[in-house]
């Protein structure tokens, strides 16, 4: 089946206890991106990729970090999370790099930082 | 900010009634997307529209957009209790590499 898996789902965790959120594909997307999600504010990208080895800065890069050194997978990293990275992320991927077509979204996770 | 915005934030209807939301924009787009999310769930894609373009229809879809006006509709007739959920437009502004959304539309289906 086709689809974006995203791990953990859930995570409570504490202020500056370095995570990482998974996210793999299995379309053979050549574009992925990070989304944090916050009521009011919509969607928010934070990175995105176009190919592998190439990342790029979205709206609110700041406190995170990815990488693409495979083509299915884009972790998204937070080194030291603070309370205000609590919030609902979604990864997604497209197989264009030119977002003409659909994107498809993982099923979130939803991080608490105390 | 590129980010479109929706409008009503939220929209009750009876079942069989026809839902129209609207979203704007402030600059030139290559496309225009409308995705719906169930409650905390990931966003699904329902249709793309191209700046070129003025109408599309899916099923029960139909989007029109008027780049003059820099804005969208999104119109599902005959709706059902299923179709409750949040509805995102999001663009695609030329020459750039990401997706920007607005911050959605709270559609409730009441059955």
């Amino acid at each position: 089946e086709a689809q974006v898996t995203q791990n953990p789902r859930y995570l409570i965790t504490v202020t500056g206890k370095k995570l990482t959120v998974t996210c793999s594909q299995n379309m053979n997307h050549e574009y992925m991106s990070w989304y944090r999600q916050d009521p009011g504010l919509g969607l928010r990208q934070i990175y995105y990729s176009m190919n592998v080895e190439v990342t790029d800065k979205g709206d609110v890069p700041e406190g995170y970090k990815v990488s693409r050194k495979e083509k299915r997978n884009f972790p998204l990293i937070l080194e030291s999370p603070s309370p205000n990275q609590t919030s609902l992320y979604f990864c997604a991927s497209s197989f264009e790099r030119s977002l003409t077509d659909t994107q498809y979204f993982g099923p979130g996770t939803r991080l608490t930082v105390l | 900010s590129q980010q479109g915005e929706e409008d009503p934030q939220a929209l009750s209807i009876q079942e069989g009634e026809n839902a129209t939301m609207n979203c704007s924009y402030k600059t030139s787009i290559n496309n225009l997307q409308w995705y719906r999310q169930n409650s905390g769930r990931g966003l699904v894609h329902l249709i793309l529209i191209r700046s070129n373009e003025r109408e599309k229809h899916s099923g029960r879809l139909r989007v029109t957009l008027d780049t003059s006006k820099k804005s969208s509709s999104l119109l599902i007739t005959a709706s059902r209790a299923a179709d409750t959920a949040s509805y995102f437009c999001a663009t695609l502004q030329t020459g750039a590499n990401n997706l920007f959304f607005g911050t959605g539309t709270r559609l409730t289906v009441i059955p």
